[in-house]
């Protein structure tokens, strides 16, 4: 069964430092996708970053990236130069193939990240 | 411009009385979800549609029902809400394409349960 795990209630950081975001996961299938939500006071789940199983290199969109060591089944959010708009909260999640050819996603349970100016 | 309507965005209903929650898509995806998100919690899967193919979860109660008369939307109807049932209820869809596909999600109904 997959299993996703942010050990983070709440972050603090400052504006404009960067931040870390720890997700580990669980799965036994070797096929398998790694994505990181944001969700706003408004309820929105906005699609920020997404890491494959395969992929060779850590993925990066804009100010995101994604420290991603699979031997330690980690894929840590990394939030450069916080912005006040950057507050919200984060959920990893994880799909893997499930013997069909798309699959559901399952979340961790999500870190609060607080910017102070 | 939305690609995943949800209506209404604040739903109150009575305790026991029927309400049904909409969620309508523009992007032609095959895949739709109904994720339940209880305060400050991980959104839980509650059932799916592959097309006209439902698929439930195993531990989603039976107060929960869904319909998808076409491709475009999806319904959730919760039979006799209680007040365990508030929650926040997304509706998200996705292609089929494997581990890559991105699910879009709606903006949620948040359901209050008096």
């Amino acid at each position: 069964a997959q299993k996703i795990t942010q050990t983070q209630p709440g972050m603090f950081v400052q504006e404009k430092e960067a931040v870390t975001l720890d997700c580990t996961y669980d799965t036994s299938d070797p096929s398998y996708g790694l994505f990181w939500y944001k969700q706003p006071s408004s309820g929105e789940m906005i699609f920020l970053i997404y890491q494959g199983s395969y992929d060779q290199q850590n993925a990066t969109e804009g100010r995101y990236s994604l420290n991603f060591q699979k031997a330690r089944k980690s894929a840590n959010l990394v939030i450069s130069a916080s912005q006040l708009g950057d507050s919200a909260m984060y959920f990893c999640a994880m799909r893997d193939s499930g013997g069909t050819s798309y699959g559901k996603l399952t979340f961790g349970q999500g870190t609060i990240l607080t910017v102070h100016p | 411009d939305a690609m995943v309507i949800q209506n209404p965005r604040y739903q109150v209903t009575q305790f026991g009385k029927p309400v049904t929650l909409s969620c309508s898509q523009t992007l032609n995806h095959n895949v739709m979800y109904w994720y339940q998100q209880k305060s400050s919690q991980a959104p839980k899967l509650l059932f799916h549609y592959y097309d006209k193919d439902f698929n439930n979860e195993a531990d989603t109660p039976d107060n929960f029902q869904s319909r998808r008369p076409n491709t475009s939307f999806c319904f959730l109807d919760i039979r006799s809400p209680g007040l365990g049932d508030a929650a926040m209820y997304l509706c998200a869809t996705s292609r089929v394409g494997g581990v890559r596909t991105e699910a879009f999600f709606g903006q949620g109904t948040r359901l209050t349960v008096v």
